[in-house]
């Protein structure tokens, strides 16, 4: 069953240090979204693409933050200057289209920002 | 942001039992998600609810939507030590928004 993938499942930085995330969504999905779960919180939103545009974002993604779709299949998190507070799981999700409401999950990357 | 309400926080319960996790909030959705999530792993996705009144059934878990699309509630029967894990609901106000979570419900099954 095709699934959603992400590299790397940790990451290690020094804060100030830029990193970038990477994702796979599932092949034919239109819609991508990232996600981050601080350590014991809810999930939280941080923003959406589609069609090459950044469609929706939270307050989270701030400047410090950026996505993008480099060629067909990856979809990139960015952030620019990490800080203590960036440490989180972060989540790639994607959905097929304008009709569906499921959205599908990644496995993760731990962040860790010392 | 429209918030999810979910209850109870933790729940332990002995194999066998049957068990009610609610997820409630003062606003419309059109649509609800519910996932399981393991500990260091990404939710995945259990079923969808989109119709006010609906109900689905995933073999023993069975999950309804309230009619005025509010809320919403995952019933277990027979639970199973392999049911333990974080059951977390997840709403957008409309197809394709970003999704809000509830805090989440652990459940705990013992043998």
């Amino acid at each position: 069953e095709p699934e959603v993938t992400q590299t790397p499942s940790h990451q290690v930085t020094q804060m100030g240090q830029e990193v970038i995330l990477r994702c796979v969504p599932i092949s034919n999905h239109l819609y991508f979204y990232w996600y981050r779960q601080i350590l014991g919180q809810k999930v939280e939103f941080l923003v959406s693409f589609y069609n090459n545009e950044i469609s929706e974002k939270s307050e989270i993604f701030d400047d410090q933050f950026s996505v993008e779709r480099p060629d067909g299949s990856n979809f990139t998190l960015k952030i620019r200057s990490t800080k203590l507070e960036d440490s989180a799981m972060y989540f790639c999700a994607s959905r097929v289209d304008s009709y569906a409401h499921e959205q599908y999950f990644g496995p993760g990357t731990r962040l860790t920002v010392t | 942001t429209q918030l999810l309400e979910q209850s109870p926080q933790f729940l332990s319960i002995q194999e066998g039992e049957n068990l009610t996790v609610y997820c409630n909030s003062s606003s419309v959705f059109s649509s609800l998600q519910w996932y399981r999530q393991e500990p260091g792993e990404g939710p995945v996705l259990l079923v969808t609810v989109v119709t006010g009144g609906e109900v689905k059934k995933l073999k023993r878990l069975t999950f309804q939507f309230g009619d005025a699309r509010k809320d919403s509630s995952l019933h277990i029967t027979a639970a199973q030590p392999g049911d333990t894990g974080l059951y977390l609901c997840a709403g957008a106000p409309n197809s394709g928004y970003a999704l809000n979570f509830g805090k989440g419900t652990s459940l705990l099954v013992t043998p």
